[in-house]
């Protein structure tokens, strides 16, 4: 089955700094790769999600890149805000090909956003 | 507006006792999905359901179980089997593509004394 790694684990960034959070998968026939965000005491947001036909994705301040020969993707946050600071989690499934659009999620990075 | 409601959102159970938790979307989606996630663990996958009357066991099936007799419905009861329950539970839903990704429900926290 697949197997998602996701590094660092905790990250503490300045206010206005970028944050980088890095994922890698196992599984060469996952085809969607989202990014939650989980606020505490609260279910998991989607803010991003890219496909494997693309190699990069942008939303104002967050894109992503996916790297299919390396089976990495990352999730980059510029200009870091103090509400940005969360659990982020990383994902990876095959939902295109009747995979059973199941996801297998990273271990998540505490993010902190300091004045 | 459209959800996912996870209830209750703390929960208390003896040891020994059965529990079940509630979850009801209201997207109209097809899949629904139970996760329970723990400290450094990410979330791990206890059952899915891709359709009515059918679901199927994820990676740590073990003293859980479900049933999905409606499109809107995914409960969960957590058996007297399951060696350590205490965890927070996540529901979610998602067409039957998947295209879109996961809704979550806000979780319930169980607690087992």
């Amino acid at each position: 089955g697949e197997n998602v790694e996701q590094h660092p684990s905790t990250l503490s960034v300045q206010e206005g700094d970028s944050a980088v959070i890095k994922c890698t998968y196992s599984d060469s026939a996952s085809n969607y790769f989202p990014w939650y965000k989980q606020e505490l005491g609260k279910g998991p947001q989607l803010i991003i999600d890219i496909r494997s036909n693309v190699g990069e994705k942008k939303d104002q301040r967050i894109a992503v890149t996916l790297n299919k020969t390396a089976k990495h993707f990352s999730l980059h946050i510029t200009e870091t805000q103090p509400e940005d600071s969360a659990v982020y989690f990383c994902a990876a499934g095959d939902i295109l090909t009747g995979g059973g659009n199941k996801l297998t999620f990273g271990t998540g990075t505490q993010l902190k956003v300091e004045l | 507006d459209g959800g996912i409601t996870q209830s209750p959102k703390y929960l208390f159970r003896k040891e020994g006792q059965n529990v079940t938790l509630s979850c009801e979307q209201n997207l109209n989606h097809d899949a629904m999905y139970w996760y329970r996630q723990d400290p450094g663990q990410g979330l791990r996958l206890i059952y899915y359901s891709q359709i009515v009357n059918d679901f199927q066991k994820g990676d740590i099936a073990e003293g859980y179980s479900v049933s999905r007799e409606k499109k809107e419905s995914f409960p969960l009861t957590v058996t007297s089997a399951q060696k350590n329950p205490t965890a927070f539970y996540l529901c979610a839903s998602s067409i039957a593509s998947g295209l879109y990704g996961y809704t979550f429900g806000s979780g319930t926290r169980l607690t087992v004394v």
